[in-house]
């Protein structure tokens, strides 16, 4: 079955400082692997996703995040981190080419300090 | 261009009551998945419609269903409502063409409290 894991409930960081939020996968098969951002009482909003090729994947708001099949890992990525950038952070899965099925990790709640 | 929309925003019932929510997706997007949130978790799936037919289908009790209209647009009802039903239900659209990766893009959410 497959599985992604976000191993830090909370990550801290101060405002300017490089960030990384980190998720780990198990997948039978090629891996898509999706990044969503959670503001408070709000819906997801798409970061960035890994479907094949470079192994970089630049995304939205200068997110970007890092595929590594030999430490099947997909962490997400900012050289400099803003306040703005506070937020509920998940990792997801599509579950196979045949369903839009996305299977989440628990979260990471981004602390960004002034 | 209107991104996902859900309503109500918010809704407050009582055990045992029946529920009705409502979703339509972005324009020139045929799928629609419904996830359900609750606190403190990541969204669970529920379900997948795509052209008006249940692509898949979570690990949800039969009291969860769901369908599709001509316009795409879906909703999602529960009955027979228990307090573990609170939760955020999420709803997703996306083209889903066949053999592609197309991303899901999510509306705000409704918020659903069981009392």
């Amino acid at each position: 079955a497959q599985s992604v894991a976000q191993p830090e409930d909370q990550v801290n960081v101060a405002e300017g400082n490089p960030l990384t939020v980190k998720c780990t996968y198990s997948v039978s098969g090629n891996p898509y692997l999706f990044w969503y951002v959670q503001y408070p009482n709000r819906g997801l909003q798409f970061l960035l996703k890994y479907i094949t090729g470079d192994n970089l994947v630049k995304g939205s708001y200068g997110f970007e995040a890092e595929f590594n099949k030999s430490q099947t890992s997909f962490h997400l990525k900012k050289p400099s981190a803003l306040v703005s950038d506070s937020a509920l952070y998940f990792c997801a899965v599509r579950d196979s080419r045949n369903t839009d099925k996305l299977i989440f990790g628990t979260g990471t709640r981004l602390q960004v300090f002034p | 261009d209107a991104g996902v929309t859900q309503s109500p925003t918010h809704l407050i019932k009582t055990r045992g009551q029946h529920v009705t929510l409502r979703c339509s997706p972005i324009s020139g997007h045929k799928s629609v998945s419904w996830y359900q949130q609750v606190l403190g978790q990541g969204p669970q799936f529920i379900f997948q419609y795509y052209e008006k037919e249940e692509r898949g289908r979570g690990n949800f009790p039969d009291r969860f269903s769901a369908r599709q209209f001509p316009n795409y647009s879906s909703e999602l009802n529960v009955n027979a409502l228990l307090l573990g039903d609170s939760a955020l239900y999420l709803c997703a659209s996306s083209f889903s063409r066949a053999y592609r990766t197309d991303t899901q893009y999510f509306g705000p959410g409704t918020r659903l409290t069981v009392l």
